[in-house]
């Protein structure tokens, strides 16, 4: 089973870029990696996936070395909704969601 | 569209007093999930059922019990409730138990053991 580290938390201000990175160096070759946030009080959501190389939608991006031991997750110019917690998840089945990364934005 | 409802959302009860958790969702989804998360720590998987009529344990499955009623309910039982499950609970679906299928969750279940 394929286990993640992540930053406990980080801080940034409004309007800068973010960058959360997931180190999973026993990842397995068919494992994806998905990211999902979650507000206070609320449950997770899903935000984005990939398997390798470079993902983008309207919410993140996701970059992924040709290794795939890690993933960096993308947030362009944050703002203060964009306070949450930050979940890696790697596999194909493990539904772990470990402490994941807490992300303040300041003003 | 409701996705995955839970109910009660939130709920006290007394040491040793048996609850049973409420979900259902209407996305036709495989396969749900029950998680626990105490305060400022990540979720933890309490039970899973990868398809209609299977059940299987999570992380921490002990103190509990589940129940896959249909294809939409997946129940969470605490027959004696105990101060350490204190906590708030998650319902979650997805089309199959992959990894690589979004789970859609509740709003949760704030549950007060005194």
């Amino acid at each position: 089973l394929a286990k993640t580290t992540q930053p406990i938390s980080m801080d940034s201000y409004e309007g800068q870029e973010v960058n959360i990175t997931c180190s999973h160096n026993n990842i397995a070759t068919n494992d994806y990696i998905t990211w999902y946030q979650q507000f206070p009080s609320q449950g997770p959501r899903f935000i984005i996936q990939g398997y390798k190389t470079k993902v983008t939608n309207e919410v993140a991006s996701l970059f992924i070395p040709a290794d795939r031991k890690s993933s960096t997750l993308s947030l362009p110019r944050v703002s203060l909704s964009d306070t949450a917690v930050y979940y890696c998840l790697v596999g194909v089945s493990d539904m772990r969601f470990g402490a994941g990364t807490r992300l303040t934005v300041k003003p | 569209n409701a996705g995955v409802t839970q109910t009660p959302k939130f709920q006290v009860l007394k040491t040793g007093q048996s609850m049973t958790l409420q979900c259902a969702q209407d996305m036709n989804h495989n396969s749900m999930y029950w998680y626990r998360q105490d305060p400022g720590m990540g979720l933890r998987l309490i039970y899973y059922s990868a398809s209609e009529g299977t059940t299987d344990k999570g992380e921490v499955p002990n103190g509990y019990n589940v129940s896959r009623l249909n294809k939409r309910e997946f129940s969470l039982r605490l027959e004696s409730a105990a101060p350490s499950q204190t906590s708030v609970y998650f319902c979650a679906s997805s089309a199959n138990h992959r990894v690589d299928q979004p789970q859609h969750f509740g709003d949760g279940t704030r549950l007060s053991i005194l």
